[in-house]
């Protein structure tokens, strides 16, 4: 059974980085698949914010480009996201998931997630 | 692309059938639709993959259809657990999700 659950602060001061972590367990991230990040801003709908694959290939939402940062280590089998000036429009419940595919091109879904975090940005 | 969803909420009892639409701004070749369900406090859970596939372990009450830029989720009948959040999603869109309440 593959099972996410992410870690990091609750809490980020404005123009500060939020750090998140995905421990994966039940299932070896060099094994294959991409790895993602997606946000709820509380209230409101989901939002994809970055996938990465165990080589290091990285996708970004265009809208975060820029203050976004995806990094995995296969050797503690998790991943990680960084968003950098942070402001309150980045409070959110920011979930990591699996991505799968189907078809070809690949369409993308997200098939395991984890329970969530809530990040809340205020001084 | 952008996804939109209707109803913004769905009012029903438990036994009617709940029809979602989502629509595509566009329509993109070889495009499938997914579909997530969430309760409050939980994750999203995958019911619906590639348009029409059930996820492991969802009921045949659920079901998926569609093409191009039109797709619909279809619960037959549904179940007092159904009364949920439901996004659509393509690619990296989803959309901004139909509330299904009790009547």
């Amino acid at each position: 059974q593959v099972k996410l659950q992410e870690s990091g602060p609750g809490l980020v001061k404005p123009s500060e980085t939020l750090s998140l972590t995905c421990a994966v367990s039940g299932y070896s991230i060099s094994s294959g698949y991409y790895w993602a990040w997606i946000r709820q801003p509380p209230g409101k709908g989901l939002e994809w914010i970055a996938t990465i694959y165990h080589s290091g290939n990285t996708y970004y939402n265009p809208s975060l480009n820029s203050r976004v940062t995806i990094s995995v280590d296969t050797s503690k089998n998790q991943f990680s996201l960084n968003l950098s000036s942070v402001t309150a429009a980045d409070t959110a419940v920011y979930y990591c998931a699996r991505r799968s595919t189907s078809g070809e091109p690949p369409n993308p879904f997200f098939d395991y997630w984890g329970q969530g975090t809530l990040v809340t940005v205020s001084s | 692309i952008v996804l939109t969803q209707s109803p913004g909420t769905l009012s029903l009892s438990p036994g009617e059938r709940a029809t979602l639409s989502c629509r595509a701004s566009q329509s993109v070749a070889n495009s499938y639709l997914v579909w997530y369900q969430q309760k409050p406090g939980q994750a999203p859970r995958l019911l619906i993959y590639a348009t029409s596939n059930r996820a492991t372990g969802i009921p045949d009450r659920f079901s998926g259809s569609g093409s191009g830029t039109d797709f619909t989720l279809t619960i037959s009948r549904l179940e007092p657990e159904d009364f949920a959040v439901y996004y659509c999603q393509q690619y990296g869109t989803f959309g901004q999700g139909t509330k299904v309440e009790m009547k």
